[in-house]
C-alpha cells in the first residue's frame, strides 16, 4: 500500500503566486523525497530531506518536514508555467523501498 | 552519461505473450527498481534490486520477473500478459537505497 498522501490533488494558480501542497505519511521514515513529473515523461527528483532535518530550500523551492505530525509541505514560489506538472511525495522507510503517494496536479495559469 | 534508458517507449500486446522491458544505466548505480504508474495511483513497486545478483520484490510482484546480472541492466520480464498489466512502466537507479532516483523515460504498454 502507499505510504505517502498528497493534498490537494489538484491546484490551479496564477503565475506568480506560490502553490503549497502537502504529503502525510504512516509510519517513521529514513527520509522524504518530493519529484515533479511533467506530462508524458518519467519523474524528475526536487529535493530530499532527512528525518533529522526540518526545512530545506533549493531555488525556489521549501520543503518542511514535521515528523511528529508525520506530514511534510511543499512550497513553490513565484510559480511559472513551467511548473505546471504532477508533484510526488515518496518516503523511505528503512526498508530498500521508495513508497510514493498518488500526486498534486499543479496548473499553473498564464 | 545517458542516465536511465528504457527500450522499447511503446508497446502492445494482445494476451498471454510475453516479453521483456529492457533498463539500462551507466551511473554504477547499486540500486535499481522498477514501478508501474496507473491513472490517479502514484508509482508502485514492482521489483527492487540492490546490486548485480540480488534481487527482491516490491509492491505488486505477481506476474512479473526480474533478473540483475550485471550492475548496468535491470530488465523486467512479463510472464503472460494481461490486460491489468496495461500501465506505464518506469526503471529507476539510485547510488544506494534511499538516495535520490533517476528515472528513465518510460515505457507505455497496452495488453490487448
Amino acid at each position: 500500500s502507499q505510504q505517502g498522501e498528497e493534498d490537494p490533488q489538484a491546484l490551479s494558480i496564477q503565475e506568480g503566486e506560490n502553490a503549497t501542497m502537502n504529503c502525510s505519511y504512516k509510519t517513521s521514515i529514513n527520509n522524504l523525497q518530493w519529484y515533479r513529473q511533467n506530462s508524458g515523461r518519467g519523474l524528475v527528483h526536487l529535493i530530499l530531506i532527512r528525518s533529522n532535518e526540518r526545512e530545506k530550500h533549493s531555488g525556489r523551492l521549501r520543503v518542511t518536514l514535521d515528523t511528529s505530525k508525520k506530514s511534510s509541505s511543499l512550497l513553490i514560489t513565484a510559480s511559472r508555467a513551467a511548473d505546471t506538472a504532477s508533484y510526488f511525495c515518496a518516503t523511505d522507510a528503512h526498508d530498500y523501498k521508495l513508497s510514493f503517494g498518488a500526486g498534486t496536479t499543479v496548473t499553473v495559469r498564464a | 552519461n545517458a542516465g536511465v534508458t528504457q527500450t522499447p517507449k511503446f508497446q502492445v500486446l494482445k494476451t498471454g505473450q510475453s516479453m521483456t522491458l529492457q533498463c539500462a544505466q551507466d551511473m554504477n548505480h547499486e540500486y535499481m527498481s522498477w514501478y508501474r504508474q496507473d491513472p490517479g495511483m502514484g508509482l508502485r513497486l514492482i521489483h527492487y534490486s540492490v546490486g548485480a545478483g540480488i534481487t527482491d520484490q516490491g509492491e505488486v510482484p505477481n506476474g512479473y520477473n526480474v533478473s540483475r546480472s550485471t550492475t548496468e541492466d535491470f530488465p523486467l520480464r512479463l510472464l503472460s500478459a494481461a490486460p491489468s498489466q496495461t500501465s506505464v512502466y518506469f526503471c529507476a537507479s539510485s547510488y544506494s537505497e534511499g538516495d535520490e532516483q533517476f528515472f528513465g523515460p518510460g515505457t507505455r504498454l497496452t495488453v490487448l
